[in-house]
């Protein structure tokens, strides 16, 4: 199977504490992306990051990407309640073909 | 941003109907539309692809004839689970995109099969 895994599956936390989410891949990519998804909804972009970029932010949200390695990391900082979902990174191939492969996700817990 | 709405939410029905699940882009004109499979508490297993005006790409393992996609205009695809049994129900989730940009998802369809 192409599907990333990532790690922890699930992780709880007190508000205000940092989150870190692990996403390992197999294949050569182009782009490698995270998504949320709160419980029984669809999935909300966060952030994209590029095969040749190591780090981008965006807000709270941290990202980090290590070809070599073939992973990548999503960092939560100053975590809210809010924040409570599942998070799957998404693997944008580099043979061209418009098609991601999600991560196993991990199930974040944020506790008030 | 971008808005996909997925209709219907939710479908309960008997052991062999068909249910016909619907993928609109609101706001945009998508080349691509995508349709997965989300079992509880697990990520997203790609179905298939589909492109305005063509077959779509199945991915291995789905049956083609058990879920027939028809993507009419660069702004609605449908998913039909055809004679749907028990083992079909799932969480079933479109999304819709434009060549390598992030995809756009709906709010997924909950289909229960008794």
């Amino acid at each position: 199977s192409q599907q990333g895994e990532e790690d922890p599956q699930a992780l709880s936390i007190q508000e205000g504490e940092n989150a870190t989410m692990n996403c390992s891949y197999k294949t050569s990519i182009n782009n490698l992306q995270w998504y949320r998804q709160n419980s029984g909804r669809g999935l909300v972009h966060l952030i994209l990051i590029r095969s040749n970029e190591r780090e981008k932010h965006s807000g709270r949200l941290r990202v980090t990407l290590d070809t070599s390695k073939k992973s990548s990391s999503l960092l939560i900082t100053a975590s809210r309640a809010a924040d409570t979902a599942s998070y799957f990174c998404a693997t944008a191939l580099s043979s061209g073909t418009y098609k991601y492969i999600f991560g196993t996700g991990t199930r974040l817990k944020v506790l008030a | 941003g971008a808005v996909v709405s997925q209709h219907p939410s939710r479908v309960i029905c008997k052991s062999g109907t068909s249910v016909k699940i619907e993928c609109r882009s609101l706001d945009f004109q998508a080349t691509t539309m995508f349709w997965y499979r989300q079992f509880p508490k697990q990520s997203l297993m790609l179905m298939a692809t589909s492109n305005e005006g063509s077959k779509a790409t199945y991915e291995q393992g789905v049956e083609k004839d058990k879920f027939l996609i028809n993507h009419a205009s660069l702004t609605l695809s449908t998913l039909t689970v055809t004679s749907a049994h028990p083992e079909d129900s799932s969480f079933y989730i479109c999304s819709a995109g434009i060549s390598n940009q992030p995809q756009h998802f709906g709010d997924g369809t909950r289909l229960s099969i008794l």
